[in-house]
C-alpha cells in the first residue's frame, strides 16, 4: 500500500468555478476525513466517513461543499461557485475505526486550492 | 467545541538549543497525539498519549500528558536543522471518533 493519495496536489480556478478533489485513502482503513488547513494555521475538520456513510459534517461545509465515498473507498469532495476564502490546503487522511482512538491518522499529501 | 491552544506560535532557535512547546486545553480528552509537519506534506503521526501523567520519549523528543489530561508538552533537546516544522497536537473527542488540532507551533533550527 502507497499511504493516502490526493489528486491533484495543485489547482488554480477562477472565483465561481466548481472543483472536485479525490482521496484514495489506505484500503484497509474505513474511516476517511477531510480537513481544511490554511497558511500557518492547523487542520480544521470539514467531514468524516466510516465506510460509505458520513457520520459527521462541521459548520464549515457550507451548501457549496459536499463530499462522498460511494463504494467506500476513495472519497471526492466538490466546491461549488469557489470563493477567494475557500483558497486553502485540503488534506484527506484515513485511520481505523477502533473502540480505544490510539491510532492516529495517515494523512494525505494534501491538494492545495487557489481562487483566483 | 474542544479547543486546543499551543505555544508558542513561532520559535526560531539555534541548532543544539532545547524547547518546550505547549498544548493547552480547558477540556478533558481521551487521548491526545503530536504531529509533524513539512511544508507542502500532510501532517506525520509522532505519538499518541493515553494515560494522565504519561511521558513517552522518542530519541530526543520527549512528550508528556498532564494528570487530568487537559494539556500537553514536547521537549526537544539539542535541536537539529531536521527538527525544523510545524508541530500539531491533536485530541479525540470524547466519543473517540475524531481529532482536533491546534494552531501549530513552527519550530526554525539554524545550522
Amino acid at each position: 500500500d502507497t499511504g493516502v493519495s490526493q489528486d491533484p496536489r495543485h489547482k488554480i480556478t477562477k472565483r465561481g468555478q466548481n472543483v472536485t478533489f479525490r482521496c484514495d485513502p489506505i484500503s484497509e482503513h474505513n474511516r476517511l476525513y477531510w480537513y481544511r488547513q490554511t497558511l500557518g494555521q492547523g487542520p480544521e475538520f470539514l467531514t468524516y466517513f466510516q465506510n460509505e456513510a458520513q457520520l459527521e459534517k462541521s459548520r464549515l461545509l457550507s451548501d457549496r461543499f459536499s463530499a462522498e465515498r460511494p463504494k467506500g473507498s476513495f472519497s471526492t469532495l466538490e466546491i461549488q461557485r469557489t470563493e477567494q476564502g475557500d483558497s486553502a490546503m485540503y488534506l484527506c487522511a484515513s485511520s481505523f475505526a477502533t473502540g480505544t482512538p490510539v491510532y492516529g491518522y495517515t494523512f494525505g499529501s494534501g491538494t492545495r486550492l487557489t481562487v483566483v | 467545541t474542544q479547543l486546543l491552544e499551543q505555544s508558542p506560535q513561532f520559535l526560531s532557535i539555534q541548532e543544539g538549543e532545547n524547547l518546550t512547546v505547549y498544548c493547552n486545553s480547558s477540556s478533558v480528552f481521551s487521548s491526545l497525539q503530536w504531529y509533524r509537519q513539512e511544508p507542502g506534506e500532510g501532517p506525520v503521526l509522532l505519538v499518541t498519549v493515553v494515560t494522565g501523567g504519561e511521558v513517552k520519549k522518542l530519541k530526543r523528543l520527549t512528550f508528556q500528558f498532564g494528570d487530568a489530561r487537559k494539556d500537553s508538552s514536547l521537549h526537544i533537546t539539542a535541536a537539529q536543522p531536521g527538527d525544523t516544522g510545524l508541530y500539531l497536537c491533536a485530541g479525540y473527542n470524547n466519543a473517540g471518533n475524531m481529532l482536533t488540532f491546534g494552531g501549530g507551533t513552527r519550530l526554525m533550527v539554524k545550522p
